[in-house]
């Protein structure tokens, strides 16, 4: 079966400080592989998406980038964090593929402070 | 316009009601279609995908109009344990798996 991991589960850092999250995925082969944002009581913001190693789309301007340096694994980096990047950040992945079965399986997520 | 749109909510509704959640979506060539379950502080969960010909799971049923670009989800019979959020979420290219996008969400209160 397919597992998704991604870590810290909680994060404080201070503003101006860079920032590393981790996801991998365990269990299928050349997922896609997503980094949505979640603010307060708002809804999810796509932030990055990946088909393949390398291959990486940003979705929304900012001090955030990532990279796919292995098939399984996605990592989301900032050199300095902002107040505003406060969140809980989730990863995500799916089949590739057309139509049905390419819904995607989340993360636990981190819940980032920045103060 | 936002490529996927929901009742702002919240709902709040009695155990046992008939609760209805509407989504539409902007982009004609989307081609999968799901509804994910949010508690709070937790990471969406897969509640149903969303097939043309309409689905059931038990007390949810979820459909989808390309014509108008909108799905639904019914949930009948509510429990006070169906109070979480609801979101939308569209398959927004034709690609290999593409982008999934997910809508503000909809959050639903079931009272006793």
């Amino acid at each position: 079966s397919q597992t998704i991991h991604q870590w810290p589960a909680t994060l404080v850092q201070p503003v101006g400080s860079p920032l590393s999250l981790e996801c991998t995925v365990e269990g299928t082969s050349n997922p896609n592989l997503y980094w949505y944002r979640q603010a307060a009581g708002r809804g999810l913001q796509l932030l990055f998406y990946s088909v393949g190693i390398g291959q990486i789309s940003s979705e929304v301007p900012q001090n955030l980038s990532a990279s796919r340096p292995q098939d399984r694994q996605f990592i989301l980096s900032s050199k300095k964090l902002l107040l505003s990047d406060s969140g809980f950040y989730l990863c995500a992945w799916s089949r590739t593929g057309k139509g049905k079965g390419t819904e995607a399986f989340f993360g636990q997520g981190t819940r980032l402070t920045v103060v | 316009r936002k490529e996927v749109e929901q009742d702002p909510g919240p709902f709040n509704v009695p155990e046992g009601a008939t609760v209805a959640f509407n989504c539409t979506y902007s982009n004609s060539a989307s081609q999968s279609f799901f509804w994910y379950r949010q508690d709070c502080r937790k990471e969406p969960k897969l509640l149903m995908s969303v097939y043309s010909s309409g689905n059931e799971d038990g007390r949810f049923t979820a459909q989808l109009n390309r014509a108008s670009q909108y799905i639904s989800l019914l949930i009948r019979d509510s429990k006070l344990s169906d109070s979480a959020t609801y979101l939308c979420v569209v398959n927004s290219r034709y690609n290999q798996g593409g982008k999934l996008i997910f809508g503000q969400g909809t959050e639903l209160s079931v009272k006793p």
